[in-house]
């Protein structure tokens, strides 16, 4: 099956550093990664979308210049959260979605996710 | 807007018997999809099963049964034969129509199974 990877998985920070966070489609090439947050014991809430080669679509409330997504190639995005404080720790979620072929039926597939810390 | 509420924040089962876990679904397009994810205390979310909003029978895959009552706009998850490994958080998604390919989430309902 389709597998996506997250890298890292924890990471502790330091209130103020920039921390940079992977999303690898490891055996499929991704038009589309989305972008979540999970709060604890909250649910999955859609930070942007970022297609190859273009810039992301950021949802309401989220900030542009705080969460910078780059999607450099078909297999790889990246969330670089800058300045982080305490607020920003959260488990941030990377989804990708499979180019596919017309009538193919859709999907989209998980990263296991990051932790982050921001002390 | 499109919108996904789950009103059981827990829920217990007996092992080895069935539990229905609620979903209903707010939307004004035609075309969407359903999708129920599980995500034990790992963090991952676990596809479990999609319902397209033209498909005629209720999806099915293994233990795992969506009963999509269309003009309710529900999509509750059944789970027969509940095992231990059950245990973890689910949660109702919806994809399509307006928002795209975009997938909104409930706010979850954690499955408890006891022994």
């Amino acid at each position: 099956g389709a597998v996506v990877s997250q890298h890292p998985s924890w990471v502790i920070c330091k209130s103020g550093t920039s921390v940079k966070i992977e999303c690898r489609s490891l055996d499929f090439q991704a038009t589309t990664m989305f972008w979540y947050r999970q709060f604890p014991k909250q649910s999955l809430m859609l930070m942007a979308t970022s297609n190859e080669g273009s810039k992301a679509t950021y949802e309401q409330g989220v900030e542009k210049d705080k969460f910078l997504i780059n999607h450099a190639s078909l297999t790889l995005s990246t969330l670089t959260v800058t300045s982080a404080h305490p607020e920003d720790s959260s488990f941030y979620i990377c989804s990708a979605r499979p180019l596919r072929l017309a009538g193919e039926e859709e999907t989209q597939y998980f990263g296991p996710g990051t932790r982050l810390l921001v002390l | 807007a499109q919108k996904i509420t789950q009103t059981q924040p827990g829920m217990f089962v007996q092992e080895k018997e069935a539990v229905t876990l609620d979903c209903t679904y707010d939307t004004s397009d035609q075309s969407y999809g359903l999708f129920w994810y599980k995500q034990p205390s790992s963090g991952e979310m676990i596809f479990l099963i999609y319902q397209g909003s033209y498909d005629e029978q209720n999806a099915t895959e293994g233990r795992y049964s969506l009963n999509f009552q269309k003009a309710r706009k529900s999509a509750n998850l059944v789970i027969s034969a509940s095992q231990l490994g059950d245990s973890a958080m689910y949660f109702c998604a919806m994809r399509g129509g307006t928002g795209g390919f975009k997938t909104i989430f409930g706010a979850g309902t954690r499955l408890f199974v006891k022994a």
